[in-house]
């Protein structure tokens, strides 16, 4: 069945730090998301975005943050400027279209760890 | 402020017996609804899905949705101890998906 896919499963950044997590969504899905999970609480929704823009995008996805889909296949969540507290889970999902009913089948996440 | 609430649990039920998770949300405008199960440090795995009121079994597994309270539940018949694990519900409108706190259930042997 395919999978979505994260890159790196961990990452270790220097607070202040630029960090890039990727995700290559399911080859024929349009629709792409990002939430967060910090440890111990609930996911949390980031972004999603569809046709090369970002669709919807919750309170927590301010100027810090930005999503690209550089090529065919990928899909980045860049974060400037790291905080501690942006230490968490970061999972990617997609669906294959537009549509908020389309179930949504999580990557195995980055663990991000700011120090 | 839109939000969904868990029972956090502990949830404890003995191998064979039915769990009952329960979910509550306050958005009115949400479209559709999903069960999610979590094991520790794994990511969220989709159980089940439902968007119209009423039941919509699947397996072991059982959604049921009343939009008049606002409520969704999920039952677990014949819970096995691989059962065990945090179980969030999510509720979409318009691709905002929001998550609950998730409850943990343990099935015991």
């Amino acid at each position: 069945e395919p999978e979505v896919t994260q890159t790196p499963s961990h990452q270790v950044t220097q607070m202040g730090q630029e960090v890039i997590l990727r995700c290559v969504p399911i080859s024929n899905h349009l629709y792409f998301y990002w939430y967060r999970q910090i440890l111990g609480q609930k996911v949390e929704f980031l972004v999603s975005f569809y046709n090369n823009e970002i669709s919807e995008k919750s309170e927590i996805f301010d100027d810090q943050f930005s999503v690209e889909r550089p090529d065919g296949s990928n899909f980045t969540l860049k974060i400037r400027s790291t905080k501690l507290e942006d230490s968490a889970m970061y999972f990617c999902a997609s669906t294959p279209g537009r549509g908020g009913g389309q179930p949504q089948h999580f990557g195995d996440g980055t663990r991000l760890s700011i120090l | 402020q839109k939000e969904v609430e868990q029972n956090s649990g502990p949830l404890s039920v003995p191998e064979g017996a039915i769990a009952s998770l329960n979910c509550t949300y306050s958005d009115r405008g949400s479209q559709s609804f999903f069960w999610y199960r979590q094991y520790s440090g794994k990511s969220p795995e989709l159980i089940m899905f439902i968007y119209s009121n009423g039941d919509k079994e699947d397996g072991r597994f059982t959604a049921q949705l009343n939009k008049a309270s606002q409520y969704v539940s999920l039952l677990i018949r014949d819970s096995q101890p691989s059962d065990s694990a945090t179980y969030l519900c999510a509720v979409n409108n318009n691709n905002d998906m929001r998550f609950g706190a998730g409850t943990r259930l343990t099935v015991k042997p």
